[in-house]
């Protein structure tokens, strides 16, 4: 089972990368890492996922450590509408039930 | 286009009373999710349902109650049981029966009990 491990908050000045971290440490060969990020008062939206390998999208970059035990999410060029809480999942549970933590408040300032 | 609907956006109610959040995917999605937030905190798992006819318990099941009538219809209940019913629902679906995948949320609701 998967369960994550994030910090509570982080900064970021607005055009640099940012990098937020994720500990998976029981994640099990086979379960995908997810992230998400939600904006004040509406629903979380999809960012990226991962197995083993790095990927890229449109929107981030998922870096996955070959031992799948951590990962890192990069924005490339943060700006000010980034400002959101951003949220490491995993699927835990027989059944698969997505679990969500705090997550991690990322503020991009100017 | 597809997408999650939620309704209503805003509600309130008065202690005591039992109240319905409608949520429909027109995604054509197998499992479907309640989750609660409350102010400056995560979601929390309520309650899922994998296919028609079958749901399970989330975390904090007590005092809600949902159904699974049809594959595009999962409301979800609040009963008076529930102790602090004032929150931000949400609802989300996906694709598929093991949970990998896009999750699709809806715009949510926000319940506020007098």
């Amino acid at each position: 089972d998967a369960k994550t491990t994030q910090p509570t908050s982080m900064d970021c000045a607005e055009g640099r990368a940012a990098n937020l971290p994720c500990n998976h440490s029981t994640i099990s060969g086979n379960e995908y890492v997810y992230w998400y990020r939600q904006i004040h008062s509406q629903g979380p939206q999809y960012i990226i996922h991962g197995l083993k390998n790095n990927e890229t999208n449109e929107m981030a970059s998922l870096i996955i450590t070959e031992d799948r035990k951590s990962s890192t999410l990069i924005l490339p060029h943060a700006t000010l509408r980034d400002t959101a809480v951003y949220y490491c999942i995993g699927p835990e549970g027989s059944q698969g039930n997505l679990i969500f933590g705090k997550g991690t408040k990322l503020s991009v300032k100017p | 286009d597809g997408g999650i609907t939620q309704s209503p956006k805003y509600l309130f109610r008065k202690e005591g009373q039992n109240v319905t959040l409608s949520c429909e995917q027109n995604l054509n999605h197998d499992a479907m999710y309640w989750y609660r937030q409350d102010p400056g905190q995560g979601l929390r798992l309520i309650y899922y349902s994998q296919i028609v006819n079958d749901f399970q318990k989330g975390d904090i099941a007590e005092g809600y109650s949902v159904s699974r009538e049809k594959k595009e219809s999962f409301p979800l209940t609040v009963t008076s049981a529930q102790k602090n019913p004032t929150a931000f629902y949400l609802c989300a679906s996906i694709r598929g029966t093991g949970a990998t995948g896009e999750l699709f949320f809806g715009e949510g609701s926000r319940l506020t009990v007098l």
